[in-house]
């Protein structure tokens, strides 16, 4: 059974500060790995999505990566910003279960102006 | 192309209620997944419906919980008789493709419907 354990479960960082949340996965056979955004009562918002067979994707200040071996991804945030405070939610879709998602239970960032 | 409808976004049913979640897809999307978040955890997948079919219901309550996905309208969400630990959000997401191996298989989630149980 997958498990996706999220570390720090919450992160408090000055502005500007560069980040790094991680993500450890128990069962390296997956077929991608998404990270998303959650703002309080809200929905989810896709930031970043690696297929199995790519290292990293990048898009403006945020970089992931995905050491799929080691079960691991990071998702880097560089120059935060008070804007980015929320909770940040990493998911792996299985090689052997369609589309399901297994999620961690997230990193709630604060971003101090 | 607006994105994952839900509705309703609250709900405040009383124990022994019905309660009825909708959603519809992204124009394009033949593919949902119901996932529900309980206050202070993860989200757990619950069932993954196209078409009038259901795929993977693996995640679903046994008993009270049933989803539909009809050729015609949203995707269903209904809770029988409804008791305090069915309070948390509910969320729809829908994708163009389902099976590994074919497209990205990227997620896009809705608001949510938050149901409380009195």
């Amino acid at each position: 059974k997958q498990e996706v354990t999220q570390i720090p479960a919450a992160l408090s960082v000055p502005e500007g500060e560069n980040l790094v949340l991680n993500c450890s996965f128990t069962d390296s056979a997956i077929y991608n790995l998404q990270w998303f955004r959650q703002d309080p009562g809200k929905g989810l918002t896709s930031l970043l999505l690696i297929q199995s067979s790519q290292r990293e994707q990048t898009s403006g200040r945020l970089n992931a990566s995905l050491d799929k071996s080691s079960g691991r991804s990071t998702l880097y945030i560089a120059a935060s910003q008070p804007g980015d405070s929320a909770t940040y939610l990493c998911a792996v879709r299985q090689e052997t279960s369609g589309s399901r998602l297994t999620f961690g239970e997230g990193t709630q960032l604060t971003v101090n102006p | 192309n607006a994105g994952v409808m839900q509705n309703p976004r609250h709900l405040v049913r009383r124990r022994g209620q019905e309660a009825r979640l909708r959603c519809s897809p992204m124009k394009g999307h033949s593919h949902v997944y119901w996932y529900r978040q309980l206050p202070e955890e993860g989200l757990k997948f619950m069932v993954y419906l196209q078409k009038e079919n259901i795929i993977d219901e693996s995640g679903m309550p046994k008993e009270r919980f049933s989803a539909e996905f009809p050729k015609e309208g949203p995707s269903i969400l209904r809770i029988q008789q409804v008791v305090r630990g069915d309070s948390a959000a509910y969320f729809c997401a829908s994708s163009p493709t389902g099976l590994a191996g074919v497209g990205p298989g990227e997620l896009f989630f809705g608001e949510g419907s938050r149901l409380t149980v009195l």
